[in-house]
């Protein structure tokens, strides 16, 4: 079984630049999920998607970050413009429609470098 | 959101077992306990979750307790490649199921 594929893997920006990930998730997984993990801690939600619905996006910084999730499948996050504290690994998780007696699986992340 | 407490770090040597605990004291009925690690460099990688009962998997055991506000994570026989954040993480109903990480635990093993 193929894994929740993301690029780039890494990218370095210059503040005010924008930039764009994009995340595959495993097929047939309904649900998924982008984190923001700054160094040295825990992942934080950004937002979650069940099939092409936003289920929760109160973490999303509305006024620079948005996420879309055309046809219920693939799904990108653009920063625009991009600050020094968006610096971070960015990843993308998917699992199926099983709810929460299902396991989410995560993608290796988009390491993001902002100078 | 849905907390837990975990401690920071712990340590363990090498074929030894090791029991991580994690502290969900306003857990409710429908909330499921998760545990997910990562390793250095990678995407959190899930290990293991339960309801009520205690669950065992190739990876590790969860021991659930009676009152449900406390678990722990047992890894039978640590080894290097257990060297890991371990993040304990309620998945909550009525928050369509998001996942919410704490700061977790960083496990060391020594040799």
């Amino acid at each position: 079984e193929a894994g929740v594929a993301q690029s780039p893997r890494y990218k370095i920006i210059e503040k005010r630049q924008s930039v764009a990930f994009w995340c595959n998730p495993i097929s047939g997984h309904a649900t998924l999920y982008w984190y923001q993990q700054i160094l040295g801690q825990g992942p934080k939600l950004l937002i979650q998607f069940q099939n092409n619905g936003v289920v929760d996006d109160s973490q999303l910084p509305k006024d620079r970050f948005s996420a879309e999730r055309l046809k219920g499948v693939d799904s990108t996050l653009k920063i625009q413009p991009a600050k020094l504290e968006d610096s971070a690994v960015y990843l993308c998780a998917s699992s199926s429609p099983g709810g929460m007696n299902t396991e989410a699986f995560f993608g290796q992340g988009t390491r993001l470098t902002v100078v | 959101d849905a907390k837990t407490t975990q401690p920071n770090s712990m340590e363990s040597n090498e074929e030894e077992p090791v029991h991580l605990p994690c502290n969900h004291s306003t857990i409710s009925g429908t909330d499921y306990i998760h545990w997910y690690r990562q390793l250095p460099s990678q995407g959190p990688e899930y290990v293991i979750h339960g309801l009520t009962s205690n669950v065992n998997n190739r990876m590790a055991s969860l021991a659930i307790a009676e009152d449900r506000k406390s678990s722990t994570l047992i890894l039978h026989r640590a080894t290097l490649r257990d060297a890991a954040v371990y993040y304990c993480i309620l998945r909550v109903y009525n928050q369509g199921g998001k996942l919410i990480f704490g700061q977790g635990t960083e496990l060391s093993v020594k040799p």
